[in-house]
């Protein structure tokens, strides 16, 4: 069965440190995963995706994320934070047997301290 | 390109009711998935449609069902609402299988 951890519900760092959300997976199957973000009252913006081509997936904003087997993980970073960055984020995995039927992390909520 | 529309935004409704809510997919895009999204449960898979045929459910009661249409659009009905259905309900698009996919920006329901 797939499922989704990440650790830490909030998170919080200082304008300009480095961010870092952790995302750990669980599946049978080689996965196929995925970054989103959600501000207040919108949808989902997905910010970037692994499926299987290059490991180190580069996303929008400036955000990017590792793929790795041996860990089971895909977290996802950004060097520099910015206040633009405070939402919340969820870490989401498929396979291709389930298609377009994801299954999301609980969410990390980012805070970005000026 | 027009993004993924939901109608209506916010919706109250009473306990023992039915709801119907509309999702209008970015153009060309043929499958649309239904998620819940509640503080307690986070986001879950309610089901998808692709070319009007639901491909995947999730674990939800028969009282959560939906449909799509020729052009893409889909709708979702719960019936005989609980209070516990008050949550966010999402409508994401794509393209084709494992495909991004693009949410529009929800309904919340509030059931009282």
């Amino acid at each position: 069965a797939q499922s989704v951890t990440q650790l830490g519900s909030h998170v919080s760092v200082s304008e300009g440190a480095l961010v870092l959300l952790r995302c750990n997976y669980s599946s049978s199957v080689p996965p196929y995963l995925f970054w989103y973000v959600q501000y207040p009252n919108q949808g989902l913006q997905l910010l970037l995706k692994y499926t299987s081509a290059a490991t180190l997936v580069k996303g929008i904003n400036g955000f990017e994320a590792e793929f790795k087997k041996s860990e089971t993980s895909f977290h996802l970073t950004k060097p520099s934070a910015h206040m633009s960055d405070a939402a919340e984020y969820f870490c989401a995995v498929s396979e291709l047997r389930t298609g377009n039927q994801f299954y999301f992390g609980t969410g990390t909520s980012l805070t970005v301290i000026p | 390109k027009a993004g993924v529309t939901q109608t209506p935004r916010y919706l109250i409704k009473t306990r023992g009711q039915q709801v119907t809510l509309s999702c209008s997919p970015i153009s060309g895009h043929r499958s649309v998935s239904w998620y819940q999204q509640t503080p307690g449960q986070g986001l879950q898979f309610l089901f998808e449609y692709f070319s009007e045929t639901q491909r995947n459910k999730g674990n939800f009661p028969g009282r959560f069902s939906g449909r799509q249409f020729s052009n893409s659009r889909s709708e979702m009905n719960v019936s005989t609402l609980e209070l516990g259905d008050s949550a966010l309900y999402l409508c994401a698009s794509s393209l084709g299988t494992i495909a991004e996919q693009y949410f529009g920006p929800g309904t919340r329901l509030t059931v009282t």
